[in-house]
């Protein structure tokens, strides 16, 4: 059964940057690409950017070029993000989720699958 | 940017069947998937591919996607089916992943 267990609650300043790990168990990021997904306070779900199996690159969303930064240590089965730049509209729950494909029937679908249980970000003066 | 629209909520008595829309330019052109989320946990996919349900899910959820709208139909609700639902679409485009801004469904 795959898991994610991200770091704990985190608080910023405005212009400062966060860091936040997820740790994958039950497969291996040899075999998973992670994305990482936020939500504001009271709404929907926004990506922010991952590897994208399909497209064999990582993808990042439109708000996030140039302050989004994703990295992974396999040996420790782990998944990292920074944010940098904070500014109080930053302020969110932060998901690390799993790309899943489905290749059957073909050509493979690859989709958004576990999630983790969210760290939340609070950017603050 | 292509942009998903939902319904901002949807009612339905226990029992019943409930019909959760999800609106796009071409949305049928496209691979949907459907996210469950309830208050204070995270989501969890309950469809994907349009119509296929991950392990574990019930099959009183099923899925449809044409033209511009994909539907996900929760057939005899349950109080434990109320929460938040949210399509998602990929956006080849802009190489980009898309959500919709939610539905909440209300079981009473």
């Amino acid at each position: 059964q795959v898991r994610l267990v991200q770091s704990g609650a985190e608080v910023a300043k405005p212009g400062a940057s966060v860091k936040v790990s997820c740790k994958l168990s039950g497969d291996t990021l040899n075999t998973l690409s992670i994305h990482w997904v936020r939500q504001s306070p009271g709404k929907g779900p926004q990506w922010m950017g991952g590897f994208a199996r399909e497209q064999g690159k990582t993808l990042y969303g439109q708000s996030f070029q140039g302050r989004l930064k994703m990295t992974e240590d396999p040996s420790a089965e782990t998944a990292y993000m920074v944010l940098s730049s904070l500014t109080s509209q930053d302020t969110a729950i932060y998901y690390c989720v799993t790309e899943a494909s489905d290749c059957n029937p073909g050509p493979c679908f690859y989709y958004l699958d576990v999630w983790g249980q969210g760290t939340a970000v609070t950017v603050s003066s | 940017s292509y942009e998903l629209t939902q319904p901002p909520s949807v009612s339905v008595s226990p029992g019943q069947t409930a019909s959760i829309p999800c609106s796009g330019d071409n949305l049928g052109n496209k691979y949907t998937c459907w996210y469950q989320q309830r208050p204070g946990q995270s989501p969890v996919l309950v469809m994907y591919r349009d119509s296929t349900r991950p392990s574990g899910i019930p099959e009183r959820f099923s899925g449809s996607n044409s033209g511009n709208t994909a539907h996900l139909t929760i057939s005899g609700a349950q109080a434990m089916d109320e929460g938040d639902y949210y399509c998602q679409a990929w956006d080849h485009t802009t190489a980009s992943v898309v959500f919709g801004g939610g539905t909440k469904l209300t079981v009473l």
